[in-house]
């Protein structure tokens, strides 16, 4: 299984302001994916990244979020104005092989 | 795009015996089924998974099972143990249109409760 670090384990923000999810995956891989969870709620796709572009983004994934990866390790998730409703668990996710997605061990993300 | 339903939504089963979750799913062409376990507090992990190309998969106490003709495919697992207790994601794959993509739609998660 390959391993997936992610920072912070838990993001406390005020509403309104910006926050940087990270993601680092110890291997090369070549696709990404961000996925969210409300708490008691199922996974969501967010977004998914391929060849340092985006390849496709679900509707929550709107003009607030946005996903780079600057320094060709690091992959980062990026939610501009953050509302009370983006308070979840986000996960990166790395696909091994063929489909085979393995999760990081996620941010908390609070937002009073 | 892809729906994926999940059954039930809680569990509870005495220590020893077996467990079994179904899923349903819509996209026919979806053709990989992964079960994903997630602890309290921890990130969905990767406990077995399917192709369509096999009817069955075991690995030691858990086993899967795929019925492409109508669309499900189920969780057993035997010899529950209370470490077992958890919440267990079905999921199905999503082809998208761009190059590389593909995105896991899942359930709803099913709380497994094991009782000692």
């Amino acid at each position: 299984e390959p391993e997936v670090t992610q920072t912070p384990s838990h993001q406390v923000t005020q509403m309104g302001q910006e926050v940087i999810l990270r993601c680092v995956p110890i291997s090369n891989h070549l696709y990404f994916y961000w996925y969210r969870q409300i708490l008691g709620q199922k996974v969501e796709f967010l977004v998914s990244f391929y060849n340092n572009e985006i390849s496709e983004k679900s509707e929550i994934f709107d003009d607030q979020f946005s996903v780079e990866r600057p320094d060709g390790s690091n992959f980062t998730l990026k939610i501009r104005s953050t509302k009370l409703e983006d308070s979840a668990m986000y996960f990166c996710a790395v696909e091994v092989g063929t489909d085979t997605q393995y999760f990081g061990p996620g941010t908390r993300l609070t937002v009073l | 795009g892809e729906n994926v339903e999940q059954h039930p939504s809680t569990l509870s089963v005495q220590e020893g015996d077996s467990a079994v979750i179904k899923c349903t799913y819509s996209d026919s062409a979806s053709n990989y089924f992964p079960w994903y376990k997630q602890e309290l507090g921890k990130r969905p992990q990767l406990i077995i998974d399917i192709r369509s190309n096999v009817g069955e998969k075991k690995d030691q106490r858990i086993a899967v099972t795929l019925n492409k003709t109508a669309k499900h495919f189920s969780l057993h697992i035997t010899e529950t143990q209370p470490e077992d207790s958890a919440v267990y994601f079905c999921a199905a794959p999503r082809k998208g249109s761009g190059a590389g993509s593909y995105q896991l739609t899942f359930g709803k998660g099913t709380k497994l409760s094991v009782i000692p």
